[in-house]
């Protein structure tokens, strides 16, 4: 059982819709990340959140919107993909935002864009 | 920027014997992380073992255990008593004192062999 809790595992959409993946810790942490796995690129940090404050965006285009509400909840709003954007989208969490912190993952949501 | 490569992209070992991994890293920062994790089907990344780079000390977690040369900029995991559950890609990822994004390698797809 994992302590990082994402939902849906699985989304199918459209290049015209409009979905959130939604992730959920249940470990006190004050930082959360966004990564997306594809399969011929290594893991890619997308966001960073700590203490719901964005700390770090890396270059992801305007069409993935993150949204963290509070430390323990964190959203990631699709609109307008592209069929390259069909991957893993990764969410963790851990004590604090870098310095060494380990980083502890969910099961990862499979996106498919059609 | 950080890089993290791992040479070998797929390993099988025998139930039972011991397999080494390799993982280099390059950087210019002194203080950093280096970690292991797990990637079994289930797509969950769970960590297997981290070492603080201001350690000598190299680390352990029961099967599991690293070669760390900070001077060659190499990390390697030895896991000993191979078993059918370590089956799984292993990411090697590197994390800077002061930064906040851990940069991952390409992965190793091991297989352990009844």
């Amino acid at each position: 059982e994992t302590g990082v809790t994402q939902t849906p595992r699985h989304l199918v959409m459209g290049m015209t819709n409009k979905k959130s993946l939604k992730c959920e810790q249940h470990l006190g942490h004050n930082a959360m990340y966004w990564y997306k796995q594809s399969a011929k690129k290594p893991l890619e940090l997308m966001f960073v959140y700590s203490l719901e404050e964005r700390v770090e965006n890396n270059s992801v285009p305007s069409r993935f919107s993150p949204e963290c509400p509070n430390s323990s909840h964190l959203f990631l709003h699709l609109h307008t993909l592209q069929p390259e954007d069909s991957a893993l989208y990764l969410c963790a969490s851990s004590q604090e935002a870098g310095s060494g912190n380990t980083i502890y993952f969910g099961e990862g949501s499979w996106l498919t864009v059609v | 920027a950080q890089t993290v490569t791992q040479s070998q992209p797929e390993m099988s070992v025998q139930e039972a014997e011991t397999v080494t991994l390799s993982c280099t890293y390059d950087t210019s920062e002194n203080n950093y992380y280096l970690f292991w994790y797990k990637q079994p089907p289930s797509r969950q990344m769970i960590l297997v073992i981290r070492q603080e780079a201001y350690k000598q000390q190299n680390a352990t977690e029961n099967r599991f255990s690293v070669n760390f040369q900070k001077a060659a900029k190499s990390f390697s995991l030895k896991i000993s008593d191979s078993q059918l559950g370590d089956t799984a890609m292993y990411f090697c990822a590197f994390m800077a004192n002061a930064g906040n994004m851990l940069t991952f390698g390409g992965g190793t797809r091991l297989m352990v062999k009844p």
